[in-house]
């Protein structure tokens, strides 16, 4: 059972279009993290959120964590080609000292 | 300052064979963990490693085994291969044991196969 769904699990969209990506969970996170992974390399994070209701935006990309810290979206903006990759959401829970990752979104941006 | 450095980076292997995997941290960090990526999933938690010490594991069987070196260097082991094991093998580490308030860094992996 995966704790954290991701969806949708493939977004093709043509270069300018707008997107939204879900992360949803009944667990609650003390935080979440958003990773992009490139083909043959680990995940890099882009933002953590640790507040309920908390929205954090890194230039086209605008994060928000769920008032019930039970979920999360990343919304893209004018999507690129260099946005294509997978994106990851991984939830912390209480103390734990490991990350729940989510089954990740494979975006496929085209010129 | 070098990131998560991990060896090796792609290796082939056989059915019931050993293998062992290696990583460092980033300079200063103590706690290295290890994750597993199967091919289309996202990465699951395998152990945690502080101050020497395993301070977590995930759902994987014993044939899953690690060390953490006084450097803070860190291998992971797995023994009588299977052709389920073959993933990438992620390490990650971070300056303190726990997640909170606390950013961990991902190393590129070593992409194992099993034949």
């Amino acid at each position: 059972t995966q704790l954290l769904e991701q969806s949708p699990q493939f977004l093709s969209i043509q270069e300018g279009e707008n997107l939204t990506v879900y992360c949803n969970s009944s667990s609650v996170f003390s935080s979440l993290q958003w990773y992009r992974q490139e083909p043959g390399e680990g995940p890099v994070l882009l933002v953590t959120v640790v507040t309920g209701g908390e929205v954090k935006k890194l230039k086209r990309l605008t994060f928000q964590f769920g008032d019930a810290r039970k979920d999360s979206s990343l919304h893209i903006t004018a999507a690129q080609p260099g946005d294509t990759g997978l994106y990851l959401c991984a939830g912390a829970i209480g103390g734990a000292n490991n990350l729940f990752f989510g089954t990740g979104t494979r975006l496929t941006v085209i010129p | 300052d070098a990131g998560v450095t991990q060896s090796p980076t792609h290796l082939i292997k056989t059915r019931g064979q050993q293998v062992t995997l290696r990583c460092s941290p980033i300079s200063g960090h103590k706690s290295v963990s290890w994750y597993q990526q199967v091919l289309g999933q996202g990465p699951q938690f395998i152990f945690q490693y502080y101050e020497k010490e395993e301070r977590g594991r995930g759902n994987f069987p014993d044939r899953f085994s690690a060390r953490q070196f006084p450097n803070y260097s860190s291998e992971l082991n797995v023994n009588a291969l299977l052709l389920g094991d073959s993933a990438l093998y992620l390490c990650a580490s971070s300056l303190a044991f726990s997640l909170s308030g606390n950013t961990i860094y991902f190393g590129e992996g070593s992409w194992l196969t099993v034949v």
